[in-house]
């Protein structure tokens, strides 16, 4: 079973800002998911097929990444940003989350 | 529009068992496969399995064999999650979500609390 280790787990960003959140695969894999997950509600699509955004998604989001290693990425951070962010691949009839990264504003 | 809308919350004793359910609209049901995830408070998202909604055929994580059964009633559009002999570590919220690829469409979660 791959395991997904984000990030950091943790972070706090300025508005304006610029944000990576690290996703690393334990073998290759090749694509990777993100979601958005604010408190108290359900996750949302993100980012699919490594780096396409899911429909609403503004473009200030980006996702790349090949390989063991994906990231996502916010070229100017904004209020409504903060959420936690995860990832997700499938390997070995399995799914699989990244244990998520929380975003605060600075 | 596509909706998945889940059951009420339920609060049970240790040992005893719960159904929730997942009622999917405003797309063809057994074209899209549903999974279901599980998010313990304060936790992270982890990955239940899911069912082929077209033939019923259900297939569960390792760590959700045995206690846990996903089932449909395909007449109603809906996906079933049971659990049995409920612990206090199945205290969750527990999603379900529209296979397309990637999760496309998410259930707004049922929160199940097992306390004796």
């Amino acid at each position: 079973e791959i395991v997904l280790t984000q990030s950091p787990t943790t972070m706090a960003a300025s508005p304006g800002e610029k944000v990576t959140i690290t996703c690393r695969a334990s073998s290759s894999v090749s694509y990777m998911h993100w979601y958005q997950q604010k408190p108290g509600a359900s996750p949302k699509p993100w980012i699919y097929d490594t780096s396409k955004l899911a429909s609403g998604v503004p473009n200030r989001f980006s996702g790349s990444g090949s390989g063991t290693s994906y990231s996502l990425t916010i070229s100017s951070m904004e209020t409504e940003d903060t959420a936690t962010y995860y990832c997700q691949q499938w390997s070995s009839n399995s799914w699989t989350f990244g244990g998520g990264t929380k975003l605060e504003l600075k | 529009q596509i909706q998945l809308v889940q059951s009420g919350p339920e609060l049970k004793k240790p040992g005893e068992s719960v159904k929730i359910s997942c009622k999917a609209s405003g797309y063809t049901f057994t074209d899209y496969a549903m999974h279901w995830v599980k998010q313990a408070p304060g936790k992270g998202l982890k990955w239940m399995g899911w069912i082929n909604t077209y033939t019923g055929k259900p297939t569960y994580a390792d760590d959700f064999k045995g206690r846990f059964v996903f089932s449909l009633e395909a007449s109603a559009s809906t996906a079933n999650l049971q659990i049995s002999n409920l612990k206090n570590e199945d205290t969750a919220t527990y999603f379900c979500a529209r296979d397309y690829g990637s999760f496309d469409y998410w259930g707004q979660g049922v929160m199940v609390t097992v306390s004796s």
